[in-house]
């Protein structure tokens, strides 16, 4: 039984470039969520999708971020134009519904270097 | 806006000892999870807290809801080198769903 799988596990870009990071969720789980964390800080919230809807984006920034979960294939979490502030671990985690008794699962995460 | 604030921020420890650390938060919350986070990985859920004064245990680990729902503790008994890594407390904010707050973490260091 795969748990969330994130990839790729390290990505190099840099300024100006686009990084896109990929997860898939556990399966039978249609509740993503994407994280970032800074290094020595906890994570923080990003924004929560189900398929083919953004339910939360309260944590995205305002520009260059986007996130997708599409009917088919995994949840893609893009940057655009990345800037030496966006380098960070990005965590995608996962649910089989959304309930505040519902535990999360996280993939490994993608370490984002920027140069 | 809500945080939730750890201590100790770290801890070093010799192999066999107890620790102890805490999580507090400035509202209250009506779950509370505890996370193990090790070097180049994702967080692993360790315990979860549904109801104030709920007391649970997982193996070595035993963690307690708060009775005022502000507040969370997580113990460790008899430590060993693999309780190495960052643990953090979470909880659910902003409604219903799981979206997730962390705490500011406490770093566990065992030396055999």
């Amino acid at each position: 039984n795969a748990g969330v799988m994130q990839n790729p596990r390290h990505l190099v870009r840099r300024r100006g470039q686009e990084a896109r990071l990929r997860c898939s969720p556990m399966k039978g789980h249609s509740h993503v969520y994407w994280y970032r964390q800074l290094p020595e800080e906890g994570l923080k919230f990003m924004v929560y999708l189900q398929k083919e809807n953004i339910i939360d984006e309260s944590g995205m920034p305002k520009e260059r971020f986007s996130a997708e979960f599409p009917k088919e294939g995994p949840s893609i979490l893009r940057i655009q134009q990345v800037v030496r502030g966006d380098s960070a671990a990005y965590f995608c985690a996962s649910s089989p519904r959304d309930s505040t008794n519902e535990k999360l699962f996280f993939g490994s995460g993608t370490q984002l270097s920027v140069l | 806006g809500q945080q939730l604030n750890q201590s100790p921020q770290s801890m070093f420890i010799q192999e066999g000892e107890d620790v102890s650390m805490n999580c507090t938060s400035s509202s209250i919350f009506n779950t509370w999870l505890w996370y193990k986070q090790e070097p180049g990985e994702g967080p692993v859920l360790l315990i979860a807290l549904y109801k104030a004064g709920e007391l649970t245990s997982n193996g070595r680990l035993t963690a307690q809801f708060g009775i005022t729902r502000k507040d969370s503790f997580l113990n460790i008994s008899a430590s060993i080198p693999s309780d190495v890594g960052i643990y953090f407390c979470a909880g659910p904010y902003g409604g219903a769903t799981n979206k997730l707050i962390f705490g500011t973490g406490t770093l566990l260091a065992v030396q055999p």
